[in-house]
């Protein structure tokens, strides 16, 4: 199985930053990387997929970048709604498999 | 628009069965596959498998193998997921979820408690 670790598990940030999430496959994936936004009781969002690709209605202070084994999910201009716990996930293939989350706190 | 409408809260006690099913519309059922995830309480998404619509064809996660069974009927737009020998740790929110190329669409969960 292909394991997806995320970095940090945490962070504590304030309304109006820039934020920058990393998510490392044990194995090269190409760009069949997705990046999920949760928030408490709530089921996930999807935010990107094809590692870079924002679907209409993600607003573009959410970006994706990477290929092969390292990924990156930048959040800028942090606003309140955006505190939520962000998972990345690879569906290169069978079994998918997401990293364990971050935890965006407000600080 | 896409919409994905899952079945209640489920009890059950250890050893039992259950069936959570995931109602679709808005789209043409049988052009997209469905996965199941679930996440224990407190926990991470952990996937549990996929069902292609069209043919039923089905891949499972192997930790679930042999457990899990899923199935569709294409009549009601719906998908099932069956989950047998229940166990304490089977204690999660089961999620359906479409895919498209990469693009999920999420059910809004099923609680499923197992205690005795």
């Amino acid at each position: 199985d292909i394991q997806m670790t995320q970095s940090p598990s945490s962070l504590s940030a304030s309304v109006g930053d820039r934020v920058t999430i990393t998510c490392r496959a044990s194995q090269g994936i190409r760009n069949y990387l997705a990046w999920f936004q949760q928030k408490p009781g709530k089921a996930p969002k999807s935010l990107i997929y094809a590692a870079s690709t924002l679907q209409g209605g993600v607003p573009s202070k959410f970006s994706g970048s990477g290929s092969g084994t390292d990924f990156t999910l930048n959040i800028s201009s942090l606003q309140p709604e955006d505190f939520a716990t962000y998972y990345c996930q690879q569906y290169n293939s069978y079994p998918i498999t997401f990293g364990q989350g971050t935890r965006l706190e407000i600080k | 628009q896409v919409q994905l409408v899952q079945s209640g809260v489920e009890v059950k006690k250890p050893g039992a069965s259950v069936k959570v099913s995931c109602k679709a519309s808005g789209y043409i059922f049988t052009n997209y596959h469905m996965h199941w995830v679930r996440q224990a309480p407190g926990q991470g998404l952990e996937w549990v498998g996929i069902i292609n619509p069209s043919g039923g064809s089905t891949t499972y996660a192997q930790k679930f193998q042999g457990r899990v069974t899923m199935t569709r009927d294409t009549s009601t737009s719906t998908v099932y997921m069956e989950l047998s020998s229940l166990e304490s740790d089977d204690t999660a929110v089961y999620y359906c979820a479409r895919e498209h190329g990469g693009w999920w669409n999420w059910g809004q969960g099923t609680l499923v408690t197992v205690s005795s």
